[in-house]
């Protein structure tokens, strides 16, 4: 079953613009990860946050994550057409050998 | 180049034939694992292998074989073909225990059974 739902399913911006995707979970979790995945190809890492985290950067990404209400949220600031993909959150669960469950992803379309 | 490869990135099968996708990784990760891809559905877990010589069942494991001979390989092997087995199927990688690095991809097999 899918761990992760990501909300809105799909956005659509124009370039400058600040995009926020986010990620509800169901279960305890070791980490939670986003993804980018361009149309037809692999899905590309972008950042991880432990759960005895609560904020991390990485350029212009900034992760959240609230283990009490199992929520995660991924902000790009100042948004460029090139960054029109789909993007996934990833839980890695917390008990015996690790798996990733990804939630179904939210779609962003970013206008020059 | 290091990653992920996998082979073949377009296959077509008639039902009931048999085949392997194959899978290699260059980063001595412990960890590999396959997924499939349908649209609306996100990924789902088909096998996953901790280390040469174990794996075990995700999410959606019928239908499917693997084995893990070498730290390097994990093929996947479709038995008997159904047409709800068309999918992309993607292989990935990591270091046991979430690294900041996270997991590596490959870049898909795209499969059609008909």
């Amino acid at each position: 079953s899918q761990q992760g739902e990501e909300d809105p399913q799909a956005l659509s911006i124009q370039e400058g613009e600040n995009a926020t995707m986010n990620c509800s979970y169901k279960t305890s979790i070791n980490n939670l990860q986003w993804y980018r995945q361009n149309s037809g190809r692999g899905l590309v890492h972008l950042i991880l946050i432990r759960s005895n985290e609560r904020e991390k950067h990485s350029g212009r990404l900034r992760v959240t994550l609230d283990t009490s209400k199992k929520s995660s949220s991924l902000l790009i600031t100042a948004s460029r057409a090139a960054d029109t993909a789909s993007y996934f959150c990833a839980t890695e669960g917390d008990s015996g050998y690790s798996t990733l469950t990804f939630g179904k992803g939210t779609m962003l379309l970013v206008s020059p | 180049n290091a990653g992920v490869t996998q082979t073949p990135k377009f296959q077509v099968l008639k039902t009931g034939q048999s085949m392997t996708l194959q899978c290699a990784q260059d980063m001595n990760h412990e960890y590999m694992s396959w997924y499939r891809q349908d649209p609306g559905m996100g990924l789902r877990l088909i096998h996953y292998s901790v280390g040469a010589g174990i794996t075990d069942q995700g999410e959606v494991p019928n239908g499917y074989n693997v084995s893990r001979s070498t730290t390097e390989d994990f093929p996947l092997r479709l038995l008997s073909a159904a047409p709800s087995q068309t999918s992309v199927y993607f292989c990935a990688s990591s270091y046991q225990g979430g690294s900041d690095y996270g997991y590596t991809f490959g870049s898909g097999t795209r499969l059609t059974v008909v």
